[in-house]
């Protein structure tokens, strides 16, 4: 079965750090989409990014950037010299194209602080 | 142009009692989704619409739950009996071409707090 960890609950740094937040994955299928979306305290879930799982390709926008590695099932997101505003809860998510279809499946969530 | 909303945003309610949580998808968009989100967990999916059509509804806890969505574009998530259990925050996205295209991104309305006392 599709399951997404987000082992990291609570992480806080302080202004321009960088900040990396993990996130591992388990799926059965060749073919799924891995995904981030960022909770800001008003509640509404806002998209990131998405990656397929033919491309493996790093990337890079702006101050964001993605890792992933299928040899290691993960998809880590590091924000580079982080502001206040970064402060969110961060969920990965995985979809899959045989088994489950468009529907997501969501990580716990981690919760990142950023003190001024 | 508009995101998804929903109504109410917040919703108290008695343990017992029948509510309506309404979704308004993303003009054009053909695939809805509804999904519940606990207090510091992450959202775990109910159910999906390509149009008016239930495509996937394993994700209903019971059969307490049903959703419509009766001219493929509004959809209204319907609560019998609530429990406390029941509270939540739930979620309501909305996609462009829909189930089978796993990497469509969905976009998220705002939610509706749902409290069962």
């Amino acid at each position: 079965a599709q399951k997404v960890t987000q082992a990291q609950t609570e992480i806080s740094v302080v202004e321009k750090e960088d900040v990396t937040l993990d996130c591992v994955y388990e799926t059965r299928d060749t073919t799924y989409y891995l995904f981030w979306y960022k909770q800001p305290p008003s509640g509404e879930l806002v998209f990131l990014i998405r990656r397929n799982s033919f491309d493996e390709q790093n990337e890079i926008s702006g101050r964001y950037s993605w890792n992933f590695q299928k040899s290691t099932s993960s998809f880590n997101f590091t924000i580079t010299a982080s502001q206040v505003v970064d402060s969110a809860v961060y969920f990965c998510a995985l979809s899959e194209e045989e088994t489950s279809g468009s529907r997501l499946t969501f990580g716990e969530g981690t919760q990142l602080t950023v003190n001024p | 142009g508009a995101g998804v909303s929903q109504t109410p945003s917040n919703k108290v309610t008695e343990k017992g009692k029948y509510v309506e949580l309404r979704c308004d998808p993303i003009s054009g968009h053909t695939a809805l989704y509804w999904y519940r989100q606990s207090l510091g967990q992450g959202p775990e999916f109910l159910i999906y619409f390509q149009g008016t059509g239930a495509a996937d509804d394993s994700g209903l806890p019971n059969d307490r739950f049903f959703a419509v969505r009766p001219e493929g574009s509004v959809s209204t998530l319907k609560i019998q009996r609530t429990e406390r259990g029941d509270s939540a925050v739930y979620l309501c996205a909305s996609s462009l071409r829909g189930p089978g295209l796993a990497g469509d991104e969905q976009f998220f309305g705002p939610g509706t707090r749902l409290t069962v006392l």
